[in-house]
């Protein structure tokens, strides 16, 4: 059972405009939530992470969102820019859990110039 | 700069061989993981370990085994290689601390034929 989801397989965006990729989950237990970007043929690079202490988090045009009555974060990227273009994945994990990062399935973003 | 080095980028092995992922870390993470990403799947865990000689399956263990003799070291291993076994496989490590990230390797493409 997928605790962790991604609901739109792709995105896209034109250059300059933001780029909102939204992720839910449903293990209240989730405290740490990570946001990775992903090229093709390439490993997963960190982008962006936020704990369940905060509601937002900013690095620069990056900015992570956690509503945890809903159970939803989002991340905005303002401006986008035609090298955004890859797949994002939305990771959470635990205290409780052994160290495992549960992964959504994935958002490919498209950024139009 | 840190590190996770994955032995092989591109595979080609026949159904039924024996094969071998390396997968090395120079952080001195207790934790690494093994993944595979398939297209509208994301990234499954397929096993983990938390320490030396430990370890735990993941959501799909079938037809896999791993090996952790040493800390910076964990293998992968596909005892009989299937078609179905075509796939990417990343591996990742990550301290014990709850508020980090997992840095993933670059990936090894294998295909089975």
């Amino acid at each position: 059972d997928q605790q962790v989801k991604q609901n739109s397989p792709s995105l896209s965006v034109q250059e300059g405009r933001i780029s909102i990729l939204n992720c839910d989950y449903t293990n209240s237990m989730f405290d740490y939530f990570l946001w990775y970007k992903k090229y093709p043929a390439e490993g997963p690079t960190f982008l962006i992470s936020i704990s369940s202490i905060k509601d937002k988090n900013e690095d620069g045009r990056f900015t992570v969102f956690l509503n945890k009555s809903a159970k939803h974060l989002s991340l905005h990227i303002v401006p986008s820019q035609p090298g955004d273009s890859a797949v994002y994945f939305c990771a959470a994990s635990s205290l409780t859990g052994a160290n495992n990062l549960f992964f959504g399935t994935g958002t490919r973003l498209t950024v139009i110039p | 700069d840190v590190k996770v080095t994955q032995s092989s980028r591109y595979l080609v092995k026949r159904t039924g061989e024996k094969v071998f992922l390396e997968c090395v870390q120079d952080m001195d993470h207790e934790n690494m993981f093994w993944y595979r990403q398939d297209p509208g799947l994301g990234l499954r865990l397929i096993y983990f370990s938390y320490d030396v000689k430990m370890k735990e399956k993941g959501d799909i263990p079938e037809g896999y085994s791993v090996s952790r003799e040493k800390k910076e070291r964990f293998s992968l291993i596909l005892e009989s290689a299937s078609t179905n076994q075509t796939s990417m496989y990343l591996c990742a490590s990550r301290g014990t601390a709850i508020s980090t990230e997992a840095f993933f390797g670059q990936g090894t493409r294998l295909t089975v034929v």
